[in-house]
């Protein structure tokens, strides 16, 4: 696609529950990235991939977040059990490759509230 | 560790006035700055960069420019109109990471007619 695409855009759940959220990144960007936006904060880095390898997970919170990504192409970042201070907006960016002047370029996000 | 740090908002103007919002860091040597604008109901998209000292990036009538003395990359717009009004994140990626982006807080900006 034109852009990064990320679903759902909105996801209400129960606390407890698993929930999974997808990106889709631009075709022919190598490195994809998950950060967590949370209100009044900054974007905290939770994972970054190249290609399918995720060189880089030392941002995810717990064992109960997990990430894959296949074909070198769309992820989906997994949070089991969520808890309610797993609620924020799970924003995915890709890149052309890692680059230390590179231009990420970000979804839309995806909301998560969990009751 | 290297860090950010933005002023807080909302900063709250009229239009055409004049914007700064303020943008400092610490980090080793010379890493790459940038900023990056989230407008309502889209994803933050890169405004301007810069990647070495002096540099000055510019865009949409802002500009930032790399002081390497007062390690600042503060954000400026000489008359900001309504739709500007948006998120501004502040960020920048270390001369030892090709991937890590560290952010700013964000600043609110909410410019009224």
């Amino acid at each position: 696609g034109a852009g990064v695409s990320q679903s759902p855009s909105n996801k209400v759940t129960e606390k407890g529950k698993d929930v999974e959220l997808r990106c889709d990144p631009i075709s022919g960007h190598t490195a994809l990235y998950w950060y967590r936006q949370s209100l009044g904060q900054g974007l905290e880095f939770l994972i970054y991939f190249q290609g399918n390898s995720a060189p880089d997970k030392s941002g995810l919170p717990s064992d109960r977040f997990s990430a894959e990504r296949t074909g070198g192409s769309v992820s989906t970042l997994t949070i089991q059990r969520t808890q309610q201070e797993d609620s924020a907006v799970y924003l995915c960016a890709s890149s052309l490759g890692p680059s230390r002047t590179g231009e990420l370029f970000f979804g839309e996000g995806s909301r998560l509230t969990v009751l | 560790g290297d860090s950010v740090t933005q002023m807080e908002g909302p900063v709250t103007l009229s239009e055409e006035a004049f914007l700064t919002i303020n943008c400092t860091y610490t980090a080793t040597g010379y890493p790459s700055l940038f900023w990056y604008v989230q407008y309502p109901g889209e994803g933050l998209q890169l405004l301007l960069k810069a990647t070495k000292a002096d540099d000055k990036g510019s865009n949409k009538g802002f500009e930032a420019t790399y002081r390497k003395e007062t390690t600042s990359f503060h954000l400026e717009k000489g008359s900001v109109q309504v739709s500007d009004s948006a998120v501004y994140f502040c960020a920048l990626r270390g001369m030892d990471s090709n991937y890590q982006l560290i952010w700013g807080a964000g600043t609110k900006l909410i410019i009224k007619p």
